[in-house]
C-alpha cells in the first residue's frame, strides 16, 4: 500500500483553524484519501475521505493537490474535544474483496484553550 | 457510540492463558476487522472477515485466530498468552466487504492486560 507521511505532533489554539497536512507521492489513480481521528481512550473514528475534489461534511474539510501527492484536513474552529491523534490514510480498491485501513503514526494534535 | 460493542472492555490474566475477546457488529454490517494497538506498534491490523469469510489478514500471530458467526458477531482467540500481547484490542465493522470508499466504525476496544 502506498505511504503517507504526517507530522509528528501539531499545535492549535482553540476557536482556530488548523491545517493538518499529509503527503502521499507515490498514491496510485484509485486510492481513496481516508482521515480517522483517535480521541484518547476511544477507537477511531471516520472524519472525512475523498478521491479528487475537495470534500466538506460537517466535521472538517479535504482539500486535495491538484496532482493528489498531497492533502490538508482542515478544521474550521478547533475545540478542546479535536485534540486526538489524526491518521491519514491511502485506502486502495482491491476489486471489492477487502475493506482493511492501515494505519501509519498520525499526528498528535494539542488544542489550547 | 459507533454501534460496534466489544466485550469484555478489560481483561487481566497470566502468561500462558487463552483469552477470547467478542465483538458485536453495527446492524446490517457485514464486515468485521479486529486491530491490535499497543504502544510501540500503533494501531496494527490484524484480520477481516465478511459474511463468515476470512477477507484479509494481516500481522495476525499463529497464537492468535478469530471467526465470524452466522449473527455475524465475532470473537478473537488469543493463545499461550506473553507479556507483549498487552495491547487495546479494536474491532471494527462495514457495510461491504471492500471498496475504497467504506467507511469503518470502530468500538471502544478491549484493553488486555497480561501479568
Amino acid at each position: 500500500d502506498a505511504k503517507t507521511t504526517q507530522p509528528n505532533s501539531m499545535e492549535s489554539n482553540e476557536e482556530e483553524p488548523v491545517h493538518l497536512p499529509c503527503n502521499h507521492s507515490t498514491i496510485s489513480g484509485t486510492d481513496y484519501i481516508h482521515w480517522y481521528r483517535q480521541l484518547p481512550s476511544q477507537g477511531p473514528e471516520y472524519v472525512i475521505h475523498g478521491l479528487t475534489s475537495n470534500v466538506n461534511n460537517r466535521m472538517a474539510s479535504l482539500a486535495i493537490a491538484e496532482d493528489r501527492k498531497s492533502s490538508t484536513l482542515i478544521l474550521h474552529r478547533a475545540t478542546l474535544r479535536d485534540a486526538a491523534v489524526y491518521y491519514c490514510i491511502l485506502k486502495r480498491n482491491y476489486g471489492g474483496s477487502q475493506g482493511n485501513l492501515i494505519f501509519g503514526k498520525g499526528t498528535k494534535l494539542s488544542v489550547k484553550p | 457510540d459507533s454501534g460496534v460493542t466489544q466485550t469484555p472492555k478489560h481483561l487481566i490474566t497470566a502468561t500462558g492463558q487463552r483469552v477470547t475477546l467478542r465483538c458485536s457488529p453495527r446492524s446490517g454490517d457485514l464486515s468485521v476487522y479486529w486491530y491490535q494497538q499497543s504502544l510501540d506498534q500503533g494501531l496494527q491490523f490484524l484480520i477481516q472477515y465478511y459474511n463468515g469469510e476470512e477477507r484479509a489478514k494481516g500481522n495476525i500471530l499463529e497464537r492468535f485466530s478469530a471467526q465470524q458467526f452466522p449473527d455475524l458477531h465475532s470473537e478473537l482467540n488469543l493463545s499461550s498468552l506473553e507479556l507483549g500481547d498487552s495491547a487495546l484490542y479494536f474491532c471494527a465493522s462495514s457495510v461491504v466487504a471492500g471498496g475504497p470508499s467504506g467507511e469503518l466504525f470502530f468500538g471502544e476496544g478491549s484493553r488486555l492486560t497480561v501479568l
